[in-house]
Parts: structure tokens; sequence; C-alpha cells
């Protein structure tokens, strides 16, 4: 059983560029949450998409963006990239019980 | 407000000793859960131990477990016999509500194991 992949590992951009990274769940989740975690600090929640609609956003941007396919793998998308944006970008995979499982992040650098 | 708190940075805890790291939340909401993430340095988050507000039992995992004391809203993590391993980040989350599906997320605490 494969578990939550996201792509691509790591990306380097410029600011002003757009970016978009991939993630896919566990098989048998259907819901997906983004994460951005700043170096040193904790994950800040970005949005939730369950059933392809944003059920929840938290305190970012309309910068940030996103989408999810009818096979529920997700994708996360900004645009106008900041130097605030460089963080480690966190997928988690949500299915009918309370744990969330991470896949391994993409570490975007915007230069 | 913060939602929680890790007050503890970093740690040093000797090999097979056991090993607590505290965690307060704070909300209003009755109903709740409070997670416990390691992150190595790779960067995954690993899911370690969940507690429910509503929960009588304190939660166990193996090596860990999840010292929950409601009334001062306290959910401290222990783990039992460190191992050089388990030197990473851990991480303290809570999910507000049944209708709340984000997690909250505290600053987390460095524990290093030494040999």
């Amino acid at each position: 059983d494969a578990g939550v992949t996201q792509s691509p590992t790591h990306l380097i951009k410029t600011r002003g560029q757009q970016v978009t990274l991939r993630c896919s769940p566990k098989s048998g989740h259907d819901t997906v949450s983004w994460y951005q975690q700043a170096l040193g600090q904790g994950p800040q929640f970005i949005f939730q998409y369950y059933e392809e609609e944003e059920r929840q956003r938290g305190n970012f941007p309309d910068r940030f963006s996103g989408h999810q396919f009818p096979n529920y793998s997700s994708e996360l998308n900004v645009n106008a990239l900041l130097l605030g944006d460089s963080a480690l970008y966190l997928c988690a995979s949500i299915g009918g019980s309370y744990e969330q499982y991470f896949g391994p992040g993409t570490r975007l650098t915007v230069t | 407000a913060q939602k929680i708190t890790q007050t503890q940075p970093g740690m040093f805890v000797q090999e097979k000793e056991a090993v607590t790291l505290d965690c307060t939340y704070d909300t209003s909401d009755q109903s709740y859960g409070l997670f416990w993430y390691k992150q190595p340095s790779s960067g995954e988050m690993i899911f370690l131990i969940y507690q429910g507000s509503y929960d009588e039992q304190n939660a166990t995992e193996g090596r860990y477990s999840l010292n929950f004391q409601k009334a001062r809203k306290s959910a401290n993590l222990v783990i039992s016999a460190s191992q050089l391993g388990d030197s990473a980040m851990y991480f303290c989350a809570m999910r507000e509500s049944d209708s709340n599906y984000q997690l909250i997320w505290g600053a987390g605490t460095k524990l290093i194991i030494k040999p």
C-alpha cells in the first residue's frame, strides 16, 4: 500500500513565477490538506480539499489555490511567488478516521 | 493567544531514559483532538499518537504515551526507553471540533538523544 506521495521533492523558482505542487493520497483516502512549514516553525494550514472542492481555508492569500481530481490527488498552485513563500509544503491524506498521514513534502526555494 | 504551546525549544536526553515533551493547548470547544508528530531531518511528518477530548484513558502506542490532563489543558508526550533514532523535532497539534478540519500546530521541540 503506497503512502502519501508528493512531487517534486525540491524546487527552485524566481520571484514572480508560478509553481504547481502535486500530492497523491493514501489508497482509500478521499481528503487532502495542504500545509506550509517555514524553517524553524510549525506547519500552517493552507486549505483542505474534499470531493473535488475546497472545504476549508486557512489565512493564506488568493495567490494560493488548489485543485482535487476525481482520483483524489491534489495540486497546490502558488502565483506571483514571493521570497517569503520559501518553505516546506506538506500534504496530508485523511481517511475516515482522525489520522492524518503526511507525505515527504516539497521544499520550495524562491530566489 | 497561542492555541498550542510547546515550552521546550530543545532537549538533550541520555539514551534509554524516558523523556516527557510538554504541550498545553487552548480551546473553548468541548470536542477536539490532540496529536503528536515526529519530524526527522528528512522533513516527513510521522504520526505518533492521538487523544480525543472524550477519551477517558490516556492514549498509548508502543513506547509512546500521552499524559492527558484535561482540566489543565495539557497533553504531554512520554517516550519510554529513548533510542538514538528518536532524535528529531516533535510537534503537538490540535484539531478543534468535528467541523474544523485544520490542524493547529505548536512550534515544536527538538529532541536529541545522547549515546
